[in-house]
């Protein structure tokens, strides 16, 4: 199996604040990385798929980039509605692997 | 409006079983790779199982391997799981999703004595 491993775990930040959490693949995994973002007592909903593609609908502040076995998922201009854990997941082999998660406080 | 709703959830004795159902509405599931996820109360997400468009293919977590069977009828534009010999361990909210696009909002179920 595939394992995903993210970081940090959780972090805080600040409204306007840019963050940064990665993934990493045990093995290459091409282009097959979404992105989700889980809020408290909600569904998670796909942020991003296929390492960078926004979805519909989604800020243009959320961005995801990477190849490989290392991804990134980044958050520009902070707003308090990201307060939110976000999941990586691999869709390359199954199973379809998910990151821990990290979840994030502002 | 384009929604995934899960049903099926609830209290389940160790040992039995219980079947889940997730239906589509506003789009068609016919052209979709579809997934069983589960999240255990404060826990991550967990993937459970996938199936190809056309049910051809199917795929699962070692966890639920011979236990849990999915399915799904596009006809009536439905996904499944069949869950037998539940244990504790498989008390989680389940969802549904589409392979890159729309989650459920979940159904809970709950294996206790």
């Amino acid at each position: 199996d595939i394992q995903m491993t993210q970081s940090p775990s959780s972090l805080s930040a600040s409204v306007g604040d840019r963050v940064t959490i990665t993934c990493r693949a045990s093995q290459t995994i091409s282009s097959s990385l979404n992105w989700h973002q889980q809020k408290p007592g909600k569904a998670p909903k796909l942020l991003i798929s296929t390492i960078s593609s926004l979805q519909s609908g989604v800020p243009s502040r959320f961005s995801g980039s990477g190849s490989g076995t290392d991804f990134t998922l980044t958050i520009n201009s902070l707003q308090p509605e990201d307060s939110a854990t976000y999941y990586c997941q691999q869709t390359y082999s199954a199973p379809d692997t998910f990151g821990q998660g990290t979840k994030l406080e502002i | 409006e384009v929604q995934l709703v899960e049903s099926g959830g609830g209290l389940v004795q160790p040992g039995g079983s219980q079947r889940l159902s997730c239906v589509a509405s506003g789009f068609t599931l016919s052209t979709s790779w579809m997934n069983w996820v589960r999240q255990a109360p404060g826990k991550g997400l967990e993937w459970v199982a996938n199936i190809k468009h056309d049910g051809s293919e199917k795929y699962y977590v070692d966890s639920v391997k011979g236990r849990f069977t999915i399915s799904r009828d596009n006809a009536k534009n439905s996904l499944y799981l069949q869950m037998n010999s539940l244990t504790a361990e498989d008390t989680a909210v389940y969802y549904c999703a589409q392979d890159g696009g729309l989650w459920g909002q979940g159904t809970l179920v709950t294996v206790s004595s």
